[in-house]
C-alpha cells in the first residue's frame, strides 16, 4: 500500500462546478500536510498548507481529518485555469522536510 | 532572483554512462533537496541537504551521489546510468534554521531536467 494514496482521476468537471479532491495518508504519526499543484510538465507549485482546523484561500478549502487519516481540496467555482495534477503531499517526519507525494489528481476544467 | 535553475532541461545518455545535472539556488536557503517523478508514483525524494557539507539520503537514494560544496549548488550525479533511471529529476530548496524548515510557504522547485537512459 502506498503511503500516500490518491484517485488520479482524471475529473472532468464544466467551469462552475465544485470538486473535491480527497487523499488518504498511512502513517499516523505524520504531522504537516500539503496540497501542490503541478501544470503539465512543469515542477510542483504550493497551493496550501492543511491545518488541522481546515482553511480556505478563495475559492479553495483544505481540510484534515486526522482519525480517518484523510486529506481534501475542495475547489468552488471551477475556472479554465484550475485544469492542472494536485498533489496531495504529507511529511514523513515533523520539520524535516521529507515529503512524501501523492501520485497527483488531474483536473480537467471544460467550458 | 533566479531562484531555483537546473540544468540541462533535457539529456539522453547510454547505459552505463555517467553524467551530472546541476542545481543552484540564489535564494540564500540552506535546504535543499532532489525528486524524481515518474508516472503513476508521485515524486520521490533521492537524498537532501541542509547545509553546505551535510547530505542524507532519501527514499530511493541507488545510484545517485550528491555532494554540498556551497550554500547555492546541490550537484546530483549517476555514477552509471540505467534504464530505470529514466525519469523527470527536480530539485529543490527552503529556508532551514535551528534543525527544521522554516517555512513550507517558501519552498520552490526547478523547473527540472527530462532525463531518458537508452
Amino acid at each position: 500500500r502506498k503511503e500516500v494514496e490518491q484517485d488520479p482521476g482524471p475529473f472532468n468537471v464544466p467551469e462552475g462546478a465544485t470538486v473535491a479532491f480527497n487523499c488518504t495518508y498511512s502513517n499516523s504519526a505524520s504531522q504537516s500536510f500539503f496540497w501542490y499543484r503541478q501544470d503539465c510538465r512543469k515542477e510542483p507549485k504550493l497551493l496550501m498548507s492543511v491545518y488541522s482546523s481546515g482553511n480556505e484561500d478563495g475559492r479553495f478549502t483544505a481540510q484534515l481529518n486526522r482519525a480517518s487519516q484523510y486529506i481534501s481540496l475542495l475547489i468552488r467555482d471551477s475556472k479554465l485555469s484550475d485544469s492542472a495534477t494536485y498533489l496531495c503531499v504529507v511529511e514523513r517526519v515533523s520539520n524535516t522536510g521529507k515529503l512524501i507525494f501523492g501520485q497527483g489528481t488531474t483536473l480537467q476544467v471544460k467550458p | 532572483n533566479a531562484g531555483v535553475t537546473q540544468t540541462p532541461k533535457f539529456q539522453v545518455l547510454k547505459t552505463g554512462q555517467s553524467m551530472t545535472l546541476q542545481c543552484a539556488q540564489d535564494m540564500n536557503h540552506e535546504y535543499m533537496s532532489w525528486y524524481r517523478q515518474d508516472p503513476g508514483m508521485g515524486l520521490r525524494l533521492i537524498h537532501y541537504s541542509v547545509g553546505a557539507g551535510i547530505t542524507d539520503q532519501g527514499e530511493v537514494p541507488n545510484g545517485y551521489n550528491v555532494s554540498r560544496s556551497t550554500t547555492e549548488d546541490f550537484p546530483l550525479r549517476l555514477l552509471s546510468a540505467a534504464p530505470s533511471q529514466t525519469s523527470v529529476y527536480f530539485c529543490a530548496s527552503s529556508p532551514w534554521t535551528s534543525g527544521r524548515i522554516v517555512s513550507y510557504n517558501e519552498q520552490f522547485f526547478g523547473p527540472g531536467t527530462r532525463l531518458t537512459v537508452l
